[in-house]
Formats: structure tokens, C-alpha cells, sequence
């Protein structure tokens, strides 16, 4: 079946605690993102990968890194998570093609007290 | 630069209702437009796109849209809205000339009435 599997679902941690958020899709995408959801935002992008080894920040990276080692994995990782870090995280990928639509992962709820 | 809005952040029917749910875009070229789904408690689906041609647009569950390109708008549109329909809906909008970059509007909660 193809999809974007993101672990953990649930995350609660305190701040400082580095942590890390991975995405995988099976579908050999070479398009992969990273979006953080927060009541009444909407989607913001926090990092985007165009194909391995070629990422770039979206419109909210402080804060966050991410990697791309391999097509199908794009992890994102909080070297010192803070309160205002806590949100809904959504992985999705697509075809590189503009336009293609995204494919979104089930999502990773992150509280950081 | 691209961007989204969608007027309506909440929005309250009653089952067989017609639903119409605004959206209009920013952006100076060609763009591809989109409308996702977010049903309570799941991520994020394809409800329907446009790319070109038709401006009337149907997606999936009896959900259309028409992009008017005068107006910069792609509003959703639902003859008869089901208490199923309840979730979250999203307008987004990715600029034809450029990269694959996607962005949203702050997301239009719709609840339906039994």
C-alpha cells in the first residue's frame, strides 16, 4: 500500500531534549516536507527536500533540521525543542513534477513542556 | 511570492445544505490549485485539483470546485452536505512556474448537523 509513515503518533517531551520526528514514504517519490498545523495557521512548511541530499527551508525553519540520506526518508529533527514547538507535525511527499499532489503522513502530535 | 486565504473559518449546516467555501490565491502567474480534506483526527487527503482546461473542477465524495481566474478565487462547492462531511478543508495553491512549493490557507472547519 503506498503511504508516508511517520513515528511516533504522540510525543511529549520537556525542553532541550533533542528529538527526532521520522517520515518514510514508499512510493519513490523525490519530493518530501515537513508542515506543522496550529489552530487557525492552517499548514506552514518547515523544510522541504527536493531529491536526496538537496533540502531547503520552507516558510518556519528556526528551530529545526532535517537530512536527506536516502529517497524514501526524511527525518525531521529538534535539537532543543521548546514550548512553541508543540504542534500537530504532518510529513508528505509527491512526485517532483509542479503540481503533483501531496501525500500526507498521519501526523505526530509533539508536546514540549 | 504565493498565498491563500479562506474567509470562512468556521462553518455550521445542516445536513442537505448546500455548502460553498471560499478561496482566493495570490500569485502574479499560472497556478495549479488544490482542496484537501482533513477529517477529525486523520491527516490530510485529496479532494480535488486544478491544473488546467476546465474551470469546473469535481472531486471525490460529490465535491467540486471553479477556478475563476478573474477573481483569483477556487471556491468548493457541495450541492448537499452528509454529517460525514464534517472535517476540516483546505485550500492550497502551488505556482505552475516555479518549484514544488505548496502553500495553505488557514483551513475552513466545517460542521454538519444532523
Amino acid at each position: 500500500e503506498a503511504q508516508v509513515t511517520q513515528n511516533p503518533r504522540y510525543l511529549i517531551t520537556v525542553t532541550g531534549k533533542k528529538l527526532t520526528v521520522t517520515c518514510s514514504q514508499n512510493m519513490n517519490h523525490e519530493y518530501m516536507s515537513w508542515y506543522r498545523q496550529d489552530p487557525g495557521l492552517g499548514l506552514r512548511q518547515i523544510y522541504y527536500s527536493m531529491n536526496v541530499e538537496v533540502t531547503d527551508k520552507g516558510d518556519v525553519p528556526e528551530g529545526y533540521k532535517v537530512s536527506r540520506k536516502e529517497k524514501r526518508n526524511f527525518p525531521l529533527i529538534l535539537e532543543s525543542p521548546s514550548p512553541n514547538q508543540t504542534s500537530l507535525y504532518f510529513c508528505a511527499s509527491s512526485l517532483s513534477t509542479v503540481g503533483s499532489p501531496l501525500h500526507f503522513g498521519n501526523g505526530t502530535r509533539l508536546t514540549v513542556t | 511570492a504565493q498565498s491563500v486565504s479562506q474567509h470562512n473559518h468556521h462553518v455550521i449546516l445542516s445536513e442537505a445544505a448546500s455548502l460553498e467555501l471560499g478561496c482566493n490565491y495570490s500569485y502574479g502567474g499560472t497556478v495549479n490549485l488544490f482542496w484537501y480534506v482533513q477529517y477529525p483526527g486523520q491527516h490530510l487527503q485529496l479532494l480535488l485539483k486544478y491544473f488546467s482546461g476546465d474551470p469546473l473542477v469535481k472531486g471525490i465524495k460529490g465535491f467540486e470546485a471553479e477556478f475563476i481566474k478573474s477573481k483569483f478565487s477556487f471556491n468548493l462547492r457541495k450541492p448537499s452536505v452528509q454529517w460525514s462531511d464534517t472535517a476540516e478543508y483546505f485550500c492550497a495553491v502551488n505556482g505552475a512556474g516555479g518549484y514544488q512549493k505548496v502553500t495553505f490557507g488557514t483551513g475552513t472547519k466545517l460542521q454538519v448537523i444532523p
